[in-house]
């Protein structure tokens, strides 16, 4: 199954918390699991990725925790700001090489001061 | 910091017509992409591009689609025959490796057809 599963679909949380953002994968053969985030009016941009021999991945006050027996990845955005607020989108590529990413539905999130 | 430019920003066109999108990548990007977003869905994978022919196409891109970089610095995505469910936001995106990582994108092109 080529696709990814994302939740939720939008999120608030204030200034300061943990926003945690979940995915859920069905196809074993996924071997590269990026997070990308978009501000409005802006395409998607590469905030962090893990592979699957990695168990958590932190770059800044971002981090991937990836549970590969569950296939499953998550995105954890410690001290949340509000220019943090954009929509994250997981992916996956199936197998290594020109094969196209999957994206998952994607999340809005929301920092409140 | 280098980035990828799409061209227009906004394309509002009558169901039937043909549409061009245009993109600038990145200067030393090798691999071009097309993407669509439909309002509150996933990003979803239209072509990938690399050597002047199309790498990997979904089943989305069908016949009343093509791709095109007619110069060194412009890569197209023409619709040739406009749908009502072809309304989406249209995104390239370039990368300078073949693995799929590290994908740059424009800001998109909001497709409207009327």
């Amino acid at each position: 199954q080529q696709q990814v599963k994302q939740s939720p679909q939008s999120l608030i949380v204030q200034k300061g918390g943990i926003s945690i953002i979940n995915c859920a994968y069905e196809n074993t053969a996924f071997d590269y699991f990026p997070w990308y985030q978009q501000f409005p009016g802006k395409g998607p941009a590469l905030l962090i990725a893990i592979r699957p021999d990695v168990s958590e991945k932190k770059e800044g006050r971002f981090t991937i925790s990836f549970n590969k027996s569950a296939k499953q990845f998550s995105l954890h955005i410690m001290d949340s700001q509000p220019g943090d607020s954009a929509t994250y989108f997981c992916a996956a590529r199936p197998n290594s090489g020109n094969t196209p990413l999957v994206f998952g539905k994607g999340t809005r999130l929301s920092v409140i001061a | 910091e280098p980035e990828v430019t799409q061209t227009p920003s906004h394309q509002v066109t009558q169901m039937g017509q043909e549409v061009i999108l245009r993109c600038v990548p990145i200067s030393n990007h090798l691999y071009f992409y097309w993407y669509r977003q439909i309002l509150g869905q996933k990003v979803e994978f239209l072509v990938s591009f690399y050597n002047n022919e199309i790498s990997e196409k979904s089943e989305i891109f069908d016949d009343q689609f093509s791709v095109e970089r007619p110069d060194g610095s412009n890569f197209t995505l023409k619709i040739r025959s406009t749908k009502l469910e072809d309304s989406a936001m249209y995104f390239c995106a370039s990368s300078r490796q073949a693995t799929n990582e590290k994908l740059f994108f424009g800001s998109g092109t909001q497709l409207s057809v009327l």
